[in-house]
C-alpha cells in the first residue's frame, strides 16, 4: 500500500537551478495537488490537477509549473529556483474533489534553496 | 481567505479535553480536520458537510455552525497519541480552491 509516493525527499539548490519534483498515487484518484507548507503559514496550494489532462493554479502558483502526466503521476517543476521557495512540498491526491474529498498526503519534499 | 484557528497553541495532561475552534470569513460548504506530527504529512480527521453529515475519526468529534462559519473540533480525554499540529480546511464554493487554517499547536504531557 504505497498510497502517495515523492521523491525526491530531499534536495538542495542553487538559485536560479531547475528540478522537477515528482509525485505518483496507486488510489486510482482522479484530483491531484502541490502544495508547500513554510512555517507560520500552514499549507498553501501551489497547483492541483481536477483529473487526468487539466491543471489549475491554487493560491500561490509564480515560480512553478506543473504537468499531470497520467492518472497517476503529477509532477512539479521549479524553473528557476529562488531562497523564497525554500519549503516542504507535499502532494496529495483526492478520489474526488477539494469539496468533499479526503485528501492523502505523500511525505513531503524537503527543498533549500541556496 | 484562510481560516483562522484558535487557540494557536495548548498544552493538555492526558485525559484532559480540548476545543479547537476554526472560523472563516467566507460562506463554507464544508470543513475538513487534519492532524500533522512533526515531520509527517498531514492525515485526514474528519469532514463535516453542510446539512450536517459527519464523516471521520471515532475517537474525535466536530461541530460545523454553517451560519457562524465556524467549526469546532472536540478532544476528549486525550491521549498521548493526540500531540501534533491540527489543521482545519475550507473549499470554496466553486470547489477549486481548499485553504488550510494557521494551525493549532496540542502537546499532551502524562
Amino acid at each position: 500500500n504505497a498510497g502517495v509516493t515523492q521523491t525526491p525527499k530531499f534536495q538542495v539548490l542553487k538559485t536560479g537551478q531547475s528540478m522537477t519534483l515528482q509525485c505518483a498515487q496507486d488510489m486510482n484518484h482522479n484530483s491531484m495537488y502541490w502544495y508547500r507548507q513554510d512555517p507560520g503559514m500552514g499549507l498553501r496550494l501551489i497547483y492541483y490537477s481536477a483529473s487526468e489532462g487539466t491543471t489549475d493554479k491554487g493560491e500561490v502558483p509564480n515560480g512553478y509549473n506543473v504537468s499531470r502526466l497520467n492518472k497517476r503521476e503529477f509532477s512539479l517543476r521549479l524553473e528557476s529556483a529562488a531562497p523564497s521557495q525554500t519549503s516542504v512540498y507535499f502532494c496529495a491526491s483526492s478520489a474526488t474533489g477539494m469539496r468533499t474529498g479526503e485528501l492523502f498526503f505523500g511525505e513531503g519534499s524537503r527543498l533549500t534553496v541556496l | 481567505q484562510q481560516p483562522v484557528q484558535s487557540p494557536q497553541a495548548v498544552i493538555l495532561r492526558e485525559g484532559e479535553d480540548a476545543v479547537i475552534n476554526c472560523s472563516s470569513s467566507k460562506a463554507l460548504y464544508s470543513v475538513h480536520w487534519y492532524r500533522q506530527k512533526h515531520g509527517e504529512a498531514p492525515v485526514f480527521l474528519m469532514i463535516l458537510l453542510k446539512g450536517g453529515e459527519q464523516k471521520g475519526h471515532e475517537k474525535i468529534s466536530a461541530s460545523f455552525n454553517e451560519k457562524k462559519q465556524q467549526s469546532s473540533l472536540y478532544l476528549t480525554a486525550s491521549q498521548l497519541s493526540y500531540s501534533g499540529t491540527y489543521f482545519c480546511g475550507t473549499p470554496t464554493n466553486t470547489g477549486n480552491q481548499f485553504y488550510f487554517g494557521t494551525g493549532t499547536s496540542l502537546t499532551v504531557i502524562p
